[in-house]
């Protein structure tokens, strides 16, 4: 089962902030977050391994939730380059098996 | 240091032909992971290896298989190539399981007419 991201699509002015959700019905282990710009691999973004972890670089933060199953990521004072396509990749053990929601396409405005 | 590197870049088939595919991980990364991606939709696992064993596969059907090499890099094969198979397979590399981060490479982009 794949996990379900929220929203489908946002669109942003530069410096406004944004919360992408990634929800699961399984419980799970990790979550990995990518960006994906048009035409171009998925970019690692970070991963979040327990319950309650949160984590971040620069402007951008994600928490996992592990009760709800749910972790979501935050982009503060949005940049251009911040536009793409974001990514929840989720594992329900260690083992390989990686499950990917249909993406959140985030666009920033000058 | 390199990154994750794919082969071919862009490939045509004919519907009931072959494909293979070609991944080089980063250096000291051991796992290898496959996946297909669609249009408009995010990545679909298909196989992951480590340590030249399999320990992942996604729901495709017998006509995928894949293998890892002595030095980690990987192949995945397509036999009996449909319509659908029309995709960008990309290949991500990581330490070990999914407590690692997973590095994707350009992807292969194939073609089926």
């Amino acid at each position: 089962q794949q996990p379900v991201q929220s929203p489908q699509a946002v669109i942003l002015r530069e410096g406004e902030d944004a919360v992408i959700n990634c929800s699961s019905s399984k419980a799970l282990y990790s979550v990995h977050w990518y960006r994906q710009k048009h035409g171009e691999a998925p970019v690692f973004l970070m991963i979040l391994l327990k319950g309650g972890e949160q984590k971040g670089h620069d402007k951008i933060s994600a928490s996992f939730n592990e009760k709800k199953q749910q972790s979501s990521l935050y982009l503060t004072a949005s940049q251009l380059s911040y536009s793409g396509t974001y990514f929840c990749g989720t594992g329900n053990t260690n083992a390989g098996k990686s499950t990917f929601g249909d993406g959140t396409t985030l666009t920033v405005k000058p | 240091d390199a990154g994750v590197t794919q082969s071919p870049t862009h490939l045509i088939k004919t519907r009931g032909q072959h494909v293979t595919l070609r991944c080089s991980p980063i250096s000291g990364h051991k796992s290898v992971s496959w996946y297909q991606q669609v249009l408009g939709q995010g990545p679909q696992f298909i196989f992951q290896y480590y340590e030249k064993e399999e320990r992942g596969r996604g729901n495709f059907p017998d006509r995928f298989s894949a293998r890892q090499f002595p030095n980690y890099s990987s192949e995945l094969n397509v036999n009996a190539l449909l319509l659908g198979d029309s995709a960008l397979y990309l290949c991500a590399s990581s330490w070990g399981g999914l407590k690692y981060e997973q590095y994707f490479g350009p992807g292969t982009r194939l073609t089926v007419t």
